[in-house]
């Protein structure tokens, strides 16, 4: 079966640092997206990307956090300079091209990334 | 109002109980909804999905209610393995709002 895969599984690093988050989306999707998980929290949605561009951003993606899709098959988050409240499970997902509704697509989601800020 | 509200649980249950969860969200224009199972720091797993009044899979039924703005959960028969955390959701523009999910515990 298809999956989502991220890596790494556990990134540590110093405030301050940047990081780069990697995510595979499954092959034939094309909407791509970003969830952080604080410890205890919800799962909330920091951004969503379509066609080489972001369609759409929370507040929580400020100018520290960009997306790329380097290449035919990655997704990455970039966290330019990380802060203590940055440390959280990011995860990683992807759907279908809309046939109908992109309301309907269901998103499938990768492990995730657990981000620790020392 | 929160955009997707959830009784946090825990709920603990033995094995075989019926048990149900509720989910209310604000967004009367919202028109997908979702049930994920998230297991302890792993990924959220899609267990259903709502587009019109309700859907069955095996032991689980979710119901929606359009004019109260809730959707439920029932699994019936519980297993141990239904452990987990049960994440309501609604999709808002292709984004996923989700609650904060309802912790489920089910005892031998």
């Amino acid at each position: 079966e298809p999956e989502v895969t991220q890596t790494p599984s556990h990134q540590v690093t110093q405030m301050g640092q940047e990081v780069i988050l990697r995510c595979v989306p499954i092959s034939n999707h094309l909407y791509f997206y970003w969830y952080r998980q604080i410890l205890g929290q919800k799962v909330e949605f920091l951004v969503s990307f379509y066609n080489n561009e972001i369609s759409e951003k929370s507040e929580i993606f400020d100018d520290q956090f960009s997306v790329e899709r380097p290449d035919g098959s990655n997704f990455t988050l970039k966290i330019r300079s990380t802060k203590l409240e940055d440390s959280a499970m990011y995860f990683c997902a992807s759907s279908e091209r809309a046939r109908t509704e992109r309301d309907k697509n269901i998103q499938y989601f990768g492990a995730g990334t657990r981000l620790s800020v020392l | 109002r929160k955009e997707v509200e959830q009784d946090p649980g825990p709920f603990n249950v033995p094995e075989g109980a019926t048990v149900a969860f509720n989910c209310t969200y604000s967004n009367s224009a919202s028109q997908s909804f979702f049930w994920y199972r998230q297991d302890c720091r792993k990924e959220p797993k899609l267990l259903m999905s709502v587009y019109s009044s309700g859907n069955e899979d095996g032991r689980f039924t979710a119901q929606l209610n359009r004019a109260s703005q809730y959707i439920s959960l029932l699994i019936r028969d519980s297993k141990l393995s239904d452990s987990a955390t049960y994440l309501c959701g609604h999709n808002q523009g292709g984004k996923l709002i989700f609650g904060q999910g309802t912790e489920l515990s089910v005892k031998p």
